[in-house]
This record gives structure tokens, sequence and C-alpha cells, in this order.
């Protein structure tokens, strides 16, 4: 079946880094998306890698690992503005995304 | 203003009744799409459309009935609901071409609908 993982819930510091981490598992790859989701609100396209490698965007990174089925979603000098739930998706060769169920982030002062 | 907007944003109903919810995107994509969010749960794909056809029907029961006018607007249709069928209904928009363009969606605020 297809899956994808991801943590639940992170706690991170104002001003520190976070990493928040993706597994997935597809019938075959087209690519690994993250989306942004504040409480309440629509989400919002972050970031999507095909190729292996890291992707930088600003305060945001995000990392591709195509042999490990892995991505990672770096966020630097993080601000309260940051507290939301992260999704990952990966879609597959039917070009569907296969969602996560969401990272909850939560940035203390 | 996301460029995709939904109505209404609250909705309660009975499992007897019968509403709409209704999505219009101001974008010129030519895909758009239903999902419901369920807390903890992941993003469920309900209903795809492209250039107006219906491509894609994740086994949704049919008292979901979706509706696609034209390319810029979507409507889903709600019949007799189950109570497990509260969540939030997004609505989204792409150009719905391959890889990239498709996978980079463009969300409504959603419609929140409690079945009592």
């Amino acid at each position: 079946g297809q899956n994808i993982d991801q943590p639940t819930e992170m706690t991170a510091t104002e001003g520190a880094i976070v990493q928040i981490n993706c597994t997935y598992q597809t019938s075959g790859f087209n690519g690994l998306f993250w989306y942004q989701q504040h409480a309440g609100e629509a989400p919002t396209f972050l970031s999507y890698n095909v190729l292996d490698g890291l992707e930088e965007k600003g305060r945001f990174s995000s990392f591709l690992s195509r042999s490990k089925g892995y991505s990672y979603l770096l966020l630097k000098e993080l601000q309260m503005k940051d507290s939301a739930s992260y999704l990952c998706a990966a879609m597959d060769s039917n070009y569907q995304l296969i969602w996560g169920a969401g990272t909850k982030l939560i940035i203390k002062p | 203003e996301t460029g995709v907007t939904q109505t209404p944003r609250h909705l309660v109903m009975g499992m007897t009744n019968k509403k709409s919810l209704k999505c219009e995107q101001h974008l010129g994509h030519n895909a758009m799409y239903w999902y419901k969010q369920s807390a903890k749960k992941p993003l469920e794909l309900m209903f795809v459309y492209n250039f107006k056809e219906q491509t894609e029907n994740n086994s949704v029961p049919s008292r979901f009935s979706p509706e696609c006018p034209n390319s810029s607007h979507l409507f889903l249709h709600l019949h007799t609901l189950q109570p497990e069928d509260s969540a939030l209904y997004l609505c989204a928009s792409s150009h719905g071409g391959l890889a990239g363009e498709a996978g980079e969606l463009f969300f409504g605020e959603g419609s929140r609908l409690t079945v009592l």
C-alpha cells in the first residue's frame, strides 16, 4: 500500500532550527511536496522536490532522498508565525498526491 | 484572498437535509478538486475534475454528488449525510499538468460541515 509517515507534533524555540521528517512509500514517484496550514486556514504550497538534494527558499529548505524514500523540511530562524501544521505529500505514478497526516509545529518564546 | 473562494464557511445540517457547497477559482486553472479533512487524518481526495470532466471518484458514497459546470466553478451537493461526514471540506485548483504543476494546489479556506 501507499503510505506517508511524519511526526504528529513537534515543539521548537523561537529563533532556533527545526527539521520535520517525512518518509514515503508510493507506487512510482513523481515528486514530494510540502504544505503549510495555519489553524483554521487553507493549506499553502511551500516546496516541490523531484531530484535528490536540498532546495532552499529563504528560511525554509526541503531535502529529498529518492533511494531512501525520505524528505525533510528545515525551518531556520523560527518565528512565532511558523506555528502551523506542515503536510507532506508524495505524488505517485498516477500523478495522485498521497498525503501524510501532518506535523503540528509549536513554537515557544 | 487566496484565489479560491468557498461558501459557506460553516454549515450545520440534519441527516435528512439537502445542501450544497460552492467553490470558485479565479486563477485560470484547469483542474479542480474536493478534499475531506478530518482531525489528525491525511487529506482524503474525493473528486477531481480536469477541463470540466470528472477524472477521479475515490469510492465516495453517493450521498456526495459533485458538479462542475465550467472550469471556474465546482459544487458538492450533500444529501442524507451521516454524523461521521462532519469534517472540513476543502476545494483546490491547479494547472492540471503533470507532476510539479499538478501537485501545486491552491486551496480555499474550506467549508466546516457539522451533521447532526
